[in-house]
Order: C-alpha cells, then sequence, then structure tokens
C-alpha cells in the first residue's frame, strides 16, 4: 500500500534561515504532488503542485522539488517568518484518471522562532 | 478564487441523532468534491468521492449508510452522519475540484457527539 513519510514530528527554525521539509513515498509513482498548509482547528489551504515532468517550481518564497527517481519531494521556505509556523502537509496523486482523493502524509510541524 | 465554504463550522449533538453538513464552492464549479475526516493528531483520511449527479464512492471501511454524501449541484455536496455516536467525533473537511489536479479545501466542521 501507499506509504507517505515527512521528516520529524516538529521542526524548529530560527527567523530568517530557509525551513526544507523532506516527504517520501514509496510503492507508489505519482503523476503529481501536492504540498498545503494547515493551521490548527483549519482545513488545509493549498500552496504549490508539481508534476513530475518538473524538477522545481517555486513561488514567492516557497520552492519545491520532485525526484521521481529518489520518490522524493522537497519543500523549501526562504526567509522564514514567524507566520509561516503550521503544519505542512504533502500529498502524491495522480493516475486514477479525472480528481484523485488525496492521501496526505501525517504532516511536519514548523515552528519559526524569532 | 477557488473558495470553499463549509456550514456549520461547529456541531454538537445527541447520540442517536442525525447531523447534516454542507459544502459550497463559491466562485468555482466543482465537479468532483471530497470529503475526509481528520482525528486529533492525525493526518486527514479520505471517507468519500462524489461527482455531481452520481453516487458516491466510499473509501474501505466508510459505511454509506450512516455517511450520506449527496452532490446535488456543482456548487453543493452535503454530508449526513446518520444516528451520530461518540466515536464519530471528529474534524469533517471537504474539498473541492474544477477538472484540475488541486483540490481546495472547506474551513473544516468540529462534530461533537455526546
Amino acid at each position: 500500500s501507499q506509504k507517505i513519510e515527512q521528516n520529524s514530528e516538529a521542526l524548529n527554525i530560527q527567523e530568517g534561515k530557509t525551513a526544507t521539509l523532506t516527504c517520501n513515498y514509496t510503492n507508489y509513482s505519482p503523476a503529481y504532488l501536492q504540498w498545503y498548509r494547515q493551521d490548527p482547528g483549519r482545513g488545509p489551504v493549498f500552496l504549490l503542485l508539481i508534476r513530475e515532468n518538473e524538477k522545481e517550481k517555486r513561488k514567492e518564497r516557497l520552492k519545491v522539488t520532485f525526484d521521481t527517481t529518489l520518490k522524493q519531494s522537497l519543500f523549501h521556505i526562504t526567509a522564514s517568518q514567524p507566520a509561516d509556523s503550521a503544519t505542512y502537509l504533502c500529498a502524491p496523486g495522480g493516475r486514477g484518471g479525472g480528481a484523485d482523493g488525496l492521501t496526505f502524509g501525517k504532516g511536519t510541524h514548523l515552528i519559526i522562532q524569532p | 478564487g477557488a473558495v470553499v465554504s463549509q456550514h456549520p463550522s461547529r456541531v454538537i449533538c445527541k447520540s442517536g441523532t442525525s447531523v447534516k453538513i454542507e459544502c459550497r464552492s463559491l466562485d468555482f464549479q466543482a465537479t468532483t468534491m471530497f470529503w475526509y475526516r481528520q482525528f486529533p493528531k492525525q493526518s486527514l483520511m479520505l471517507m468519500a468521492t462524489s461527482n455531481e449527479g452520481s453516487k458516491a464512492t466510499y473509501e474501505q471501511g466508510v459505511e454509506k449508510d450512516k455517511f450520506l454524501i449527496n452532490h446535488a449541484s456543482l456548487t453543493l455536496s452535503t454530508l449526513t452522519v446518520t444516528s451520530a455516536h461518540p466515536e464519530d467525533s471528529s474534524f469533517y473537511i471537504c474539498s473541492a475540484s474544477s477538472r484540475t489536479d488541486t483540490q481546495y479545501f472547506g474551513p473544516g466542521t468540529r462534530l461533537t457527539v455526546l
């Protein structure tokens, strides 16, 4: 069965530094991978989608890479701010035809310390 | 754009009663809507997928007679938890997709069954 692993349950980063979050998956060949942010008691907010034929994607201070050989995606937040503190979820998807329900990793709780 | 709303945001009910949760896509037409459930400190788990005008497809282990889903229009899906019990207490989140791979999530509904 599909397995999605995200690095550590909590990640503490100093404000201004780059936060790097890891998502590894097994038993799956996704056509794309999505990253979401979730704040306590709220639904996930879409951040970025990267497709299997894309190596890297950027949006403002966010950067995502996708290595289909390593079966891994890295999510970077540069110049991190305390407001970036949240849980970040990765969700590989696709291959089912049409819109697929997502399988999420447990998430990484990112804490940006002032 | 891509805003999804849920109502109510919070509901408390007595054991044995039924609860209806609405999910609306406010500024786009959602060909597919999904329902997820999230228990404390766990990730989101897909419950069912619904396409407008079709019967919902339920994930393994999710009782279709207990969790009734109606996707009556391209902007509205409802989830009814029938004969709710305390173990059904959870955070229910819907998402909507419109012929793209990206899913946009609602803010969630906190259900507490006494």
